[in-house]
């Protein structure tokens, strides 16, 4: 992988609290995504950035926000957590080629459980 | 914009005899396309990946995929199924040419017995 890694592995929290979610890469590219993942689904786009400070909203943005102060950090905040939000949250990075991001790089992945 | 159909959800073969994992994709234009595999309690990982170079395209673990744009389809195979190759196969487009989103298909188990 792309020395990609996730913080926690594994939370449980309950309904209405506030839960922040760290992505990590060592490869310094450009692009950093995350996506929830739920059965039959497939993976869904929460938000991705293409830079420092620049984020845009996925298909499933209501209810997460996030930040990237610096290239190797993206964090996803879930700004109160709701059962809907239990999945498993996946970051993701690219590098770019000829300007456009090129393949993605996935982490290990976070198994979030709202109560 | 772009779909990804992923026509079979689970996909069950016997050790040694071929898989055939089917994607169909929707684009306005030839689009670069990948396959990721996901084993249990992983993060996903490329399998091969489709650019336009060539239209038959070999991966990793013997894997590989053929991009038919008169059928839109991009299919993944392998000749000779192992046991560790049972995981859920993604199949991923882009979802425009410079966002860098992907669009995933829902995903196809494959389950490989003995």
């Amino acid at each position: 992988d792309a020395g990609i890694t996730q913080s926690p592995r594994h939370k449980v929290t309950e309904t209405g609290t506030p839960v922040t979610l760290r992505c990590h890469q060592t490869e310094n590219h450009r692009y950093m995504y995350w996506y929830r993942q739920d059965p039959g689904h497939g993976l869904r786009l929460i938000h991705y950035s293409y830079g420092v400070k620049d984020t845009d909203k996925g298909e499933v943005s209501d209810g997460y926000s996030v930040s990237r102060s610096k290239t190797e950090d993206f964090l996803l905040t879930l700004e109160s957590a709701t059962s809907s939000q239990t999945s498993v949250y996946f970051c993701a990075t690219a590098p770019t080629t000829s300007g456009s991001p090129n393949e993605q790089f996935f982490g290990p992945g976070t198994r979030l459980t709202v109560l | 914009a772009q779909s990804v159909t992923q026509l079979d959800s689970h996909v069950s073969v016997s050790e040694g005899t071929p898989v055939l994992l089917r994607c169909n994709y929707s684009s306005s234009y030839s689009p670069s396309l990948f396959w990721y595999v996901q084993h249990p309690n992983k993060g996903l990982q490329l399998l091969l990946k489709y650019t336009s170079a060539a239209t038959l395209v070999k991966g990793i673990n013997g894997f590989e995929a053929e991009f038919k744009k008169s059928e839109t389809s991009f299919h993944l195979t392998k000749p000779s199924a192992h046991m560790s190759d049972a995981a859920e196969y993604f199949c991923v487009a882009p979802f425009s040419s410079n966002t860098g989103k992907l669009i995933f298909g829902q995903g196809t188990t494959l389950q490989v017995k003995p």
